[in-house]
C-alpha cells in the first residue's frame, strides 16, 4: 500500500535561514511526488510536484523539493525562510493510478521566527 | 476569481440529522474529488468523479454517505442521520487532469 510519512509535526527556523520539511514515502512503482501548503483558514495550496526528470522540483514561493530514489525521501527546502512561510505543509503521493487520488501525510507545521 | 468554491462554510447539527455540502469547481476542470480532514491529520480520499461518472469511492465512505455530480459541473456530498464521528472538514478539490487538485476552502461539519 502507498504511504507517506512527515517524522517532524513541528520545524522551527529563524527568518534568513535554509529551512527543511522532510517526507519519505512507499509506493509501488514509480511515485508522483507532491507538496502542499495550508494557511489558517484557507483551502490548501499546490507547491510543486515530481513526476519525472530531474530529481530537483522547483515551485512556487522560492520553495524547492529533492526526489532521492535510494532513499525514498522528498524533502521541501528553501534557501531563505521567511516569516510569512510559517504555515502547515504537507506531503503526498498519487496512488499511482494517476487519478488525483493522493495520500497525504499527517503534515508539518512550519514557525519561522523573526 | 473562480477557484473552487465550496458552500456552506461552517454547519453544526445534531446527530441523527442530514447535512449536504456542495461544491463548485473550476469551470473547465473535468475532475472533481472529495477529501475529508480531521484535526491533526492530512486530508483522506473520500471519492472522485470524472466529469458526472463516480469513479471510486473510499472505503471511509459508509453507506450513510453519498456523493452526485449530476451534469458534470458542481458536485453534492451529504451525509445522512450524522454521527459525532463524522465532525471534520469536508475538502472539495478539482483538476483537469492528473497532477495538481486545487482545493477549496473547505466545508466544517461540527455533529453535536
Amino acid at each position: 500500500a502507498q504511504s507517506v510519512a512527515q517524522p517532524e509535526d513541528q520545524v522551527n527556523v529563524a527568518e534568513g535561514n535554509p529551512l527543511t520539511v522532510k517526507c519519505t514515502y512507499s509506493v509501488s512503482g514509480n511515485p508522483y511526488l507532491f507538496w502542499y501548503v495550508q494557511y489558517p483558514n484557507r483551502g490548501l495550496q499546490f507547491l510543486l510536484k515530481y513526476i519525472t526528470g530531474d530529481n530537483l522540483v522547483k515551485g512556487s514561493y522560492g520553495f524547492e523539493a529533492e526526489f532521492n530514489k535510494s532513499q525514498t525521501s522528498f524533502h521541501l527546502k528553501k534557501p531563505s525562510a521567511l516569516v510569512s512561510d510559517s504555515a502547515l505543509y504537507f506531503c503526498a503521493v498519487d496512488d499511482s493510478s494517476n487519478t488525483g487520488k493522493l495520500i497525504f501525510g499527517q503534515g508539518t507545521t512550519l514557525q519561522v521566527k523573526p | 476569481d473562480t477557484g473552487v468554491s465550496q458552500d456552506p462554510r461552517h454547519k453544526i447539527t445534531k446527530r441523527g440529522q442530514n447535512v449536504t455540502f456542495r461544491c463548485d469547481p473550476i469551470s473547465e476542470h473535468n475532475r472533481l474529488y472529495w477529501y475529508r480532514q480531521t484535526l491533526g491529520q492530512g486530508p483522506e480520499f473520500l471519492t472522485y468523479f470524472q466529469n458526472e461518472a463516480q469513479l471510486e469511492k473510499s472505503r471511509l465512505l459508509s453507506d450513510r454517505f453519498s456523493a452526485e455530480r449530476p451534469k458534470g459541473s458542481f458536485s453534492t456530498l451529504e451525509i445522512q442521520r450524522t454521527e459525532q464521528g463524522d465532525s471534520a472538514m469536508y475538502l472539495c478539490a478539482s483538476s483537469s487532469g492528473p497532477g495538481e487538485l486545487f482545493f477549496g476552502e473547505g466545508s466544517r461539519l461540527t455533529v453535536l
